[in-house]
Formats: C-alpha cells, sequence, structure tokens
C-alpha cells in the first residue's frame, strides 16, 4: 500500500514568494494533519483535520500560513508571502479514527528552504 | 556563528545490548501514547503504541511500559542492532486525536 505521498520533497525559494505544499493521505484515512519540524522547536502540529473539514489550526504560525483539504484525498499548506524562518521540514499525516486505533502515519516530508 | 536548538539526549549502546529510552509526558488526561522512529532524511516511522488501560505492550523486540502514577513511559529495544540508529519521539494523545510530541532522545548503535 502507498503511504502518505508528499510533494516537492525539496524546495528552495526566494523570500516573499508563496509556497504551495501538498499532501496526499493514506486511502481510507479520514484525519489529516500538518506539521513542522525545525531544530529549534521539534515537531509541532500546525493544522489538522477531520473528514476535510479542518478541527484545530491553533498551531498555525500567523495568517500567512493556510490550509485547505477540498477532498478526502488531497490537502495543501500555502505560505504567503514566505520568509526565511518558515525554512523548515513540513510533515504530512493521516490517520483512520476507529475504535482501535488513532495511529498517525507520516509522509517523507517537505524540506523547505526560503532564501 | 553559535549554533542554537534543541538538545536532544542520546543514548549510546553497543550492539547486542539492550536500549531503554524514557521519556515523561505532561497530562495525566492523555489516555493513548505512541512511540516513533525518526531516520535521518525520513518522516516519523510507528513503532507501537499504548493505551492508558494497559501498563505494558510487547511487539517484535520492542517493549513499552506506562508508569501512570509517575507519568512515564518507556521503549526498550532488545538486541539493539545498527539499523536501529536514529531520534525516538514519544507522543501522547492530549485529546481527540491531536498527539503532543516530546522532544526525542537520539540512539546511537555502537559496532
Amino acid at each position: 500500500d502507498a503511504g502518505v505521498i508528499q510533494s516537492p520533497r525539496h524546495e528552495v525559494t526566494e523570500m516573499g514568494q508563496e509556497v504551495t505544499l501538498r499532501c496526499k493521505p493514506i486511502s481510507g484515512h479520514n484525519s489529516l494533519f500538518w506539521y513542522r519540524q525545525t531544530m529549534m522547536r521539534g515537531l509541532e502540529l500546525l493544522i489538522y483535520f477531520n473528514n476535510n473539514v479542518p478541527i484545530d489550526d491553533s498551531g498555525m504560525p500567523e495568517d500567512r500560513f493556510s490550509a485547505k483539504m477540498p477532498n478526502a484525498s488531497f490537502s495543501t499548506l500555502k505560505i504567503q508571502p514566505s520568509e526565511p524562518r518558515d525554512s523548515a521540514v513540513y510533515f504530512c499525516a493521516s490517520s483512520r479514527r476507529d475504535s482501535s486505533t488513532d495511529t498517525q502515519y507520516f509522509g517523507p516530508g517537505t524540506r523547505l528552504t526560503v532564501l | 556563528g553559535e549554533s542554537v536548538g534543541l538538545h536532544l539526549p542520546t543514548l549510546s549502546v553497543q550492539e547486542g545490548d539492550n536500549s531503554i529510552i524514557n521519556c515523561a509526558y505532561s497530562n495525566s488526561a492523555s489516555d493513548y501514547f505512541i512511540w516513533y522512529k525518526q531516520e535521518s532524511g525520513k518522516g516519523p516511522q510507528f513503532i507501537i503504541d499504548i493505551r492508558s488501560n494497559m501498563d505494558k505492550r510487547q511487539g517484535q523486540r520492542v517493549t513499552v511500559l506506562l508508569n501512570k502514577t509517575v507519568k512515564h513511559l518507556s521503549l526498550q529495544i532488545a538486541a539493539t542492532q545498527p539499523g536501529d540508529s536514529a531520534v525516538y519521539f514519544c507522543a501522547e494523545n492530549i485529546y481527540g486525536n491531536k498527539l503532543v510530541f516530546g522532544a526525542g532522545t537520539i540512539l546511537r548503535v555502537k559496532s
């Protein structure tokens, strides 16, 4: 089975540019999570969706960040305008909420560098 | 310039020895806990989980112990192998399906 798919794997952009990160969750999973990982702050939850609906976006740093999930098989995380401090690895994870497990499975991540 | 960031604890073990990685969690209401392994350049990979109604769970070469009294979680790896070298994270389910991750522990296996 395919795991969580993220694209691009690497992104280098200049300050002020718009960046869009993409995620395809595992088929059948109904929860999707966006995380950011940095040396300074570790792994932080930015936002998560249940059944395509945003549930908790309290981790989104500021209005420059936005996330959408138009359908069960696709989500985007957008940064506009990007800043050097946004440089990090961004992970998408998905899970299937049922009575037995809420295990989140992570994608390979997108390494973002903002110059 | 000076490098600033999280200073992760490091556990160095000899190949073949057992490893024990510890984690303190924050919320006494947390009901679900997971251990993840992260290798360089990859996303966190699920290892084993445990619910709060249990105090021990075993997998293949791994055991998770939960002590709710002192809010402590540990991961035991038997017969540690070079491929076990990675950063290990514990995570607790605070509410709903929102996980909070610990800072991580670096495991280095010496051959």
